[in-house]
């Protein structure tokens, strides 16, 4: 679904290590996110970038940063990773800021422990 | 599979019923949203929207039906398959003059089983 590809789709970390998740997108969307699935939550927002080099923080930032170098290319860091963190990381992608629907990525099953 | 969601409500029909989700939503200046269906170990997947300029909308078996005056949203899909077994949730944003960037805010979503 719109050429987005997340890597690794798991991984386990221990409590403190930096964790590096990527994203990379085929259909040329200026605009990318980074969302955080968790049971009773449902999708939060982390980052997104509306640009290259063009970042902005959503409403669960905190302990995470994101680099967007290229257009096809999202990272997301978590710089020192806790147990809270555990959780199911998505990648989404759409070609204008409104009217136009998110395509995601499958996501990436991290545990921290 | 992973689990999506705990405590979501649920929704249990029959193959070839027809099946009505529903979504609430508090913010009277959204005027865009989308209805996801999510496998288990899968992403979400985008399967129809609507603007607020329209109270109806189709598309191959799915309706999405859009209330301004009390807030509220309809999924509905015809003849239901097992295939349609998943959670759906709805999608809002507000454009809010071109500075949102685009950010939706998320439903909890639907548990849909379909028995055969």
């Amino acid at each position: 679904d719109a050429g987005i590809t997340q890597s690794p789709r798991h991984k386990v970390t221990e409590t403190g290590t930096p964790v590096t998740l990527r994203c990379h997108q085929t259909e040329n969307h200026r605009y990318m996110y980074w969302y955080r699935q968790d049971p009773g939550h449902g999708l939060r927002l982390i980052h997104y970038s509306y640009g290259v080099k063009d970042t902005d923080k959503g409403e669960v930032s905190d302990g995470y940063s994101v680099s967007r170098s290229k257009t096809e290319d999202f990272l997301l860091t978590l710089e020192s990773a806790t147990s809270s963190q555990t959780s199911v990381y998505f990648c989404a992608s759409r070609q204008s800021s409104y009217n136009s629907p998110l395509h995601f990525g499958n996501g990436t099953r991290l545990t921290v422990t | 599979g992973e689990s999506v969601g705990l405590h979501l409500p649920t929704l249990s029909v029959q193959e070839g019923d027809n099946s009505i989700i529903n979504c609430a939503y508090s913010n009277s200046a959204s005027d865009y949203f989308i209805w996801y269906k999510q496998e288990s170990g899968k992403g979400p997947q985008f399967i129809i929207d609507i603007r607020s300029n329209m109270d109806k909308r189709q598309g191959q078996r799915v309706t999405v039906l859009l209330n301004k005056t009390v807030k509220h949203l309809s999924l509905q899909i015809a003849a239901t398959q097992p295939g349609d077994s998943a959670v759906y949730f709805c999608a809002e944003s507000a454009d809010a003059g071109g500075t949102s960037y685009g950010k939706l805010t998320f439903g909890q979503g639907t548990i849909l089983t379909v028995h055969p």
